[in-house]
């Protein structure tokens, strides 16, 4: 599978809103559901806390959602915490999984 | 409490194997695929292999093939790597994780890994 670019960093203030984008390089990418975003605090293992583009697993916040449109997907974290700074890695999944780059979100 | 614990980590000369065990607890591991996902020094994440619930299938990420063989034993809730031919570029925090398909109708559908490790670091240097 081709890989996929993230950005390598964003920043929010408290409160705000903050989007990070995930591109495919080719039509699989578009064509398939299976993307999975993971947050991940220094020294920790990746959390997952979204699939299938926009599902949540149990307990985690409704502040974090997901969206598809073309070949880009998205995690938006709306109400910024001081918590959600990390590292978040975008995933697709078609006969095994491959990583994005990761961005690190700083709360400004 | 649902748990995977890896182990055999350590520091191992250019060329040299080592065996990395996961022992998995709090769910039914048989009936899951499993995987290890890889994390360099100050780098991204980077998935390495997966094997089917019964061990029939498996993958490797081509960096690793030839030199990586992944197995498990169910009846020990245990999930292996062994690696081989180790090259400075393969050290790295190595972790499994749970893969979760949900069924759905008469189809399953892949919702992501849903349970880790903590990480077993692996350091190839002379």
């Amino acid at each position: 599978q081709s890989a996929l670019t993230q950005p390598a960093s964003v920043s929010g203030s408290p409160g705000q809103s903050i989007t990070i984008s995930c591109t495919g390089a080719n039509s699989d990418f578009g064509a398939y559901n299976y993307v999975s975003w993971y947050q991940q605090h220094p020294g920790e293992a990746p959390k997952l806390i979204i699939y299938e583009v926009s599902n949540r697993p149990s307990g985690v916040p409704d502040r974090f959602s997901g969206s598809k449109s073309g070949n880009t997907a998205s995690l938006t974290i709306s109400g910024l915490q001081a918590e959600d700074e990390a590292d978040y890695y975008c995933s697709s999944y078609i006969t095994s999984a491959v990583f994005g780059g990761g961005t690190k979100l700083t709360v400004l | 409490e649902v748990q995977l614990v890896e182990s055999g980590g350590g520091l191992v000369q250019p060329g040299g194997s080592l065996r990395l065990s996961c022992a998995a607890s709090g769910f039914t591991f048989r009936n899951y695929y499993m995987n290890w996902v890889r994390q360099a020094p100050g780098k991204g994440l980077e998935w390495v292999a997966n094997i089917k619930q019964d061990g029939s299938e498996k993958s490797f990420v081509d960096s690793v093939k030839g030199r990586f063989t992944i197995s498990r034993d169910n009846a020990k809730n245990s999930l292996y790597l062994q690696m081989s031919s180790l090259r400075a570029e393969d050290t790295a925090v190595y972790y499994c994780a749970r893969d979760r398909w949900e069924l759905r109708a008469t189809h399953y559908y892949y919702c992501g890994m849903d349970v880790w490790g903590q990480g077993t670091t692996v350091t190839v240097s002379s």
